[in-house]
């Protein structure tokens, strides 16, 4: 079973919004909660990364939130960029070992 | 080369055949994993190599699927008698010993069963 649900499947922001996209998991051992960006053709690439002794991390336009009591992390995209279009991933993991991954979300930022 | 390279881009093949997925990784990455991504879905995890450690095999899905890493460089997935739902893209990554939470992926190999 899907141990990390992310959602939206997809959204579409203007130019200058902000993108939220959220995650949820339920395996209480997971202590890395990292988030890919994909574009097209392309693999996966590190974006933003958090551990769940912090509750926020900030880098940049991007930024992740963490609750661990409610086992839910989400990322912010500020004043989003049409070249921030691209599919993000949430994904968590255990001793820094194999990632689970959300499903996917598709942004897409109209100009 | 600079990043994961994965061989080849594209592969299409007919149904029952067997094929080889090619990874290299960055060099002195130690570990390397494979990891399959279907159309919407997230990446699903299938095998991973940390040096000279036995591989972790939980994620294949049949013995149909197998990987193997020579002299902790280059790795090899193999898929024997290819189904229609083995279609996907075959992502590789790889991550140094230093840094192992970071995982760099390869453009990955997009197989069409027909």
């Amino acid at each position: 079973q899907q141990q990390v649900k992310q959602s939206p499947q997809s959204l579409i922001v203007q130019k200058g919004g902000i993108s939220i996209i959220n995650c949820a998991y339920e395996n209480t051992a997971f202590d890395y909660f990292p988030w890919y960006q994909q574009f097209p053709g392309k693999g996966p690439a590190l974006l933003i990364a958090i551990r769940p002794d912090v509750s926020e991390k900030k880098e940049g336009r991007f930024t992740i939130s963490f609750n661990k009591s409610a086992k839910q992390f989400s990322l912010h995209i500020m004043d989003s960029q049409p070249g921030d279009s691209a599919t993000y991933f949430c994904a968590a993991s255990r001793d820094d070992y194999k990632l689970s991954f959300g499903a996917g979300t598709t942004v897409t930022v109209r100009a | 080369g600079a990043g994961v390279s994965q061989s080849p881009s594209n592969k299409v093949t007919e149904k029952g055949k067997d094929v080889e997925l090619r990874c290299d990784p960055i060099s002195g990455h130690t570990a390397l994993y494979w990891y399959r991504q279907s159309l919407g879905q997230g990446l699903e995890f299938l095998i991973y190599f940390q040096g000279n450690s036995a591989p972790d095999k939980s994620g294949l899905p049949s013995d149909r699927f197998s990987a193997e890493r020579t002299g902790g460089s280059v790795s090899t997935l193999t898929i024997q008698r290819t189904q229609q739902e083995d279609s996907a893209v075959y992502l590789c990554a790889s991550s140094p010993m230093r840094a192992k939470n970071i995982q760099y992926f390869g453009a990955g190999t997009r197989l069409s069963v027909l």
